[in-house]
Parts: C-alpha cells; sequence; structure tokens
C-alpha cells in the first residue's frame, strides 16, 4: 500500500525556473491538499482540492498553480521560482478528516 | 480566522523524563484537534486527535485531552524515549472541513 507518494524528494531550481512536484495517492481520496513548511512557521495550505476538476486557494496560493484532472494525482506547479520558495513542500490526501501526509519533497531555489 | 499557538522549542529532555507540550487554539466553533509527529526526515504522522471537548487522545504513551474551558490540548507523555525525538504539531480543523490549521511545531531532542 503506496499511500500517498511525492516526487521528486530533492530538487534545486535556479531562480525564474519552473517545476511540477508531483503528487499521487492510491487510497481513493477525494480530497487533497499542497503544504509548504518553513522554520518556526509550521505548515502552511497553499492549494486543495476537493475532487477531480476541482481546486481551491489556501493561505499562501500565490506563485503556485494546480489542476485535478484524476482523483489519484494532484500536481503542484511552481510558474517561475524565487529564493522565497524554498521550502520544504508536503501532499497529503485525507479520509474522515483524517490527512495522509507524503514524505516531502525539499526544494531549493538558488 | 482559526489559528494554533504551541510552545516554542526546542525541547531538550533525559530518556523517562517528562514531556509536556502546550497547544492553545482560538477558533469560532467547535473544531477537531489533533497532534501530528513528524520524524527526522520523514513526513507527518498523525499521533492522536479528540473531536469534541473532554475527549481524550492517546497513542504510544502519548496523550492530550481537548479542554474547551480553557481552549488547550496539551500534549504530554510520562515516560519518554530517545526514539520519541522529533517535531510535533499540534493543529485543528472546523468540523466538515478538511483544511488544517497548525502551529508552529515543537522540536523535542530525548537524549539517552
Amino acid at each position: 500500500n503506496a499511500g500517498v507518494t511525492q516526487t521528486p524528494k530533492f530538487q534545486v531550481l535556479k531562480t525564474g525556473q519552473s517545476m511540477t512536484l508531483q503528487c499521487a495517492q492510491d487510497m481513493n481520496h477525494e480530497y487533497m491538499s499542497w503544504y509548504r513548511q518553513d522554520p518556526g512557521m509550521g505548515l502552511r495550505l497553499i492549494h486543495y482540492s476537493v475532487g477531480a476538476g476541482i481546486t481551491d486557494q489556501g493561505e499562501v496560493p500565490n506563485g503556485y498553480n494546480v489542476s485535478r484532472s484524476t482523483t489519484e494525482d494532484f500536481p503542484l506547479r511552481l510558474l517561475s521560482a524565487a529564493p522565497s520558495q524554498t521550502s520544504v513542500y508536503f501532499c497529503a490526501s485525507s479520509w474522515r478528516g483524517f490527512l495522509y501526509f507524503g514524505e516531502g519533497s525539499w526544494l531549493t531555489v538558488v | 480566522g482559526d489559528s494554533v499557538t504551541q510552545m516554542e522549542g526546542p525541547v531538550t529532555l533525559s530518556e523517562e523524563a517528562f514531556l509536556t507540550i502546550n497547544c492553545t487554539y482560538t477558533a469560532t466553533g467547535y473544531p477537531s484537534l489533533f497532534w501530528y509527529v513528524q520524524y527526522p526526515g520523514e513526513g507527518l504522522q498523525l499521533l492522536l486527535k479528540a473531536t469534541k471537548a473532554d475527549d481524550k487522545g492517546s497513542n504510544k504513551g502519548f496523550e492530550a485531552t481537548y479542554r474547551k474551558e480553557t481552549t488547550s490540548f496539551h500534549l504530554e507523555k510520562g515516560s519518554v524515549q530517545v526514539s520519541d525525538s522529533a517535531v510535533y504539531f499540534c493543529a485543528l480543523s472546523d468540523p466538515g472541513d478538511y483544511k488544517l490549521s497548525f502551529g508552529a511545531g515543537t522540536t523535542v531532542t530525548v537524549r539517552a
């Protein structure tokens, strides 16, 4: 049972580059979300989706795009990377109020 | 909006010591409360939860009681082990809402 799978685990980007963080879950959960984790700030919600074809913004959506074409996948796109987007990114899916997290993607923007 | 405040770390303890991590919340309704744990290099795992006032969540020797009168959900463990070294996050969600509001996290280090 894979649960929530994120790729890549580590990535270094140059300022202005774009990239996509992949997230897939095999639990058939309708709700999925992306968080970023920064020191002293806990986790902050970037975007979330309550089902295929439906997405919405969280607390810190600027600079990120998402789409949800299938129940399983919820990719996060950085349009033009900035050093302020250096962070650890976590994807999560939810069922009955419980969040199941992926192992995280460490992103550095130089 | 809803928010969670938890004690700042880092916290360093000796094995078998008593651990308390304070967590208080602000919410308009009756939220569900959670403690998540993050071991080094890993994602977050649900440690325990409580969904209504006076509920006690427990798991792996950790406990937390939902105190509506003090809007608190403090995490406790009577005798910590080195393997409990991790970052602990308090979080809340409104009823029927999947979104979580997290505290800043408390880093706990247990020394042998």
